[in-house]
């Protein structure tokens, strides 16, 4: 059965504390990972896509990496407004659809 | 280039009645697909659609249904509302099929009292 678990569920960090996100799945033959943001009563906001173990993505104070079995978003010296849901998603086993996980909810405070 | 859009963005609703959500995909984008998200279960597949075809359907039950016009834009129906239909949901649209890259719209809150 396909499934993608995040962990932490809940993380809060001081200002410029920097720290992981994981997102562990057991779909075989992965055919991509997604990484989104979303916001309260918002929709998700697509941040990067991955295809292959080693590869990495950078976008502002956030960075992916992915490996054959996990994913993990770093956040470097967040800011408060990066405080969000974040979410990770791969291709079902299905042939169509994303799986998403449940999502970390990131608190970043002052 | 103009994002996903949803209407409504809110909708309260009774028992019993029955709702109808509408989704513009991106410029180009020919697949869209429809999401449930709530609390407990996170974001669920609903359905697909490609070219006024349902591609693919998640597991919901049959009061749940949609359809796609000739400029990919799609709506979703309920009928017979529950309450436990309450729930966010989300409209995405890709190129070509749901298992690329998908924009999300800002969603529709549905509340059934």
């Amino acid at each position: 059965e396909d499934q993608v678990t995040q962990s932490p569920e809940a993380l809060r960090l001081q200002e410029g504390e920097s720290s992981s996100l994981n997102c562990s799945y057991t779909v075989s033959g992965l055919r991509g990972l997604f990484w989104y943001r979303q916001d309260p009563g918002k929709g998700p906001e697509f941040l990067f896509t991955l295809y292959s173990a080693g590869e990495e993505k950078e976008k502002e104070r956030l960075k992916a990496t992915l490996t054959k079995k996990e994913s993990f978003l770093h956040i470097t010296a967040p800011k408060p407004e990066d405080s969000a849901t974040y979410l990770c998603a791969v291709p079902s086993n299905s042939g169509y659809a994303l799986n998403f996980g449940k999502g970390t909810s990131l608190l970043v405070t002052p | 280039k103009a994002g996903v859009t949803q209407t409504p963005r809110y909708l309260i609703k009774t028992r019993g009645q029955q709702v109808t959500l509408s989704c513009s995909p991106i410029s180009g984008h020919r697949s869209v697909s429809w999401y449930q998200q709530t609390p407990g279960q996170g974001l669920q597949f609903l359905f697909e659609y490609f070219s006024e075809t349902q591609r693919n359907k998640g597991n919901f039950p049959g009061r749940f249904s949609g359809r796609q016009f000739s400029n990919s834009r799609s709506e979703m129906n309920v009928s017979t509302l529950e309450l436990g239909d309450s729930a966010l949901y989300l409209c995405a649209s890709s190129l070509r099929h749901s298992q690329e890259t998908q924009y999300f719209g800002p969603g529709t809150r549905l509340l059934v009292l």
